[in-house]
């Protein structure tokens, strides 16, 4: 059960794009489509940003958005805002357990 | 609106166990899972488990077997996280958080930091 693997940073200035991988492995990440992502500003709790892969929930805006080829994830923030700036984690259904990655610091530079 | 409101913080010491519960309000209890993630200071997020509060079937992330048990009550929709033999390295802000379809958790309490310390 090793978390999926993610970059440790990535940044972008706003109005930029930016985009987090998350790779796993066909057991994970490669094996269903339920990957989620979740935004976590620092003192506060996870916040569900994008589920199955490319579903956004309510309220989360058409800025995020989400893909899978083979055994990676990704999550693409376009046009960058200030309040992008957070850690942002990756998850993965793989059968009788679940994974995070081990996640990213995104910096709006 | 769907809460889950976690009880409060606690300082353990080692060797002790350590038992947080997550009130879960504003939907069908039985209607969705509750997971547990922890989350060590500085670190990143654990998957601890799953319980089913429909037919409490459950699973428990490898490291943490034989420490942890999950439980729910239906008749107050609260689940509870009991972590036995703490060491300094269960030491970590504990969450639960609402199961959907899926493995989605969509749901988060606020947290509760347990402490081990002598």
């Amino acid at each position: 059960q090793s978390a999926l693997t993610q970059p440790p940073s990535a940044s972008g200035s706003p109005g930029q794009s930016v985009t987090i991988s998350c790779t796993g492995t066909s057991s994970d990440v490669g094996g269903y489509n339920y990957v989620s992502w979740y935004q976590q500003h620092p003192g506060e709790a996870p916040k569900l940003m994008m589920y199955d892969v490319s579903k956004r929930p309510s309220g989360v805006p058409d800025r995020f958005s989400g893909s899978k080829s083979g055994n990676t994830a990704s999550l693409t923030v376009s046009g960058l805002q200030a309040e992008d700036e957070a850690d942002y984690y990756c998850n993965s259904f793989a059968g009788t357990y679940n994974v995070f990655g081990s996640g990213t610091k995104v910096t709006v530079l | 609106q769907v809460q889950l409101v976690q009880s409060g913080d606690e300082v353990k010491k080692p060797g002790a166990s350590v038992k947080v519960s997550c009130k879960a309000s504003g939907y069908s209890f039985t209607s969705y899972g509750i997971t547990w993630v922890r989350q060590a200071p500085g670190q990143g997020l654990e998957w601890m488990g799953w319980i089913s509060t429909y037919d409490d079937n459950m699973n428990y992330g490898q490291n943490l077997q034989g420490r942890l048990t999950m439980t729910t009550d239906t008749s107050t929709t609260t689940a509870y996280m009991e972590l036995r033999s703490l060491t300094s390295d269960d030491t970590a802000v504990y969450y639960c958080a609402r199961d959907a379809p899926g493995a989605t958790f969509d749901h988060w309490g606020q947290g509760t930091l347990v402490t081990v310390s002598t």
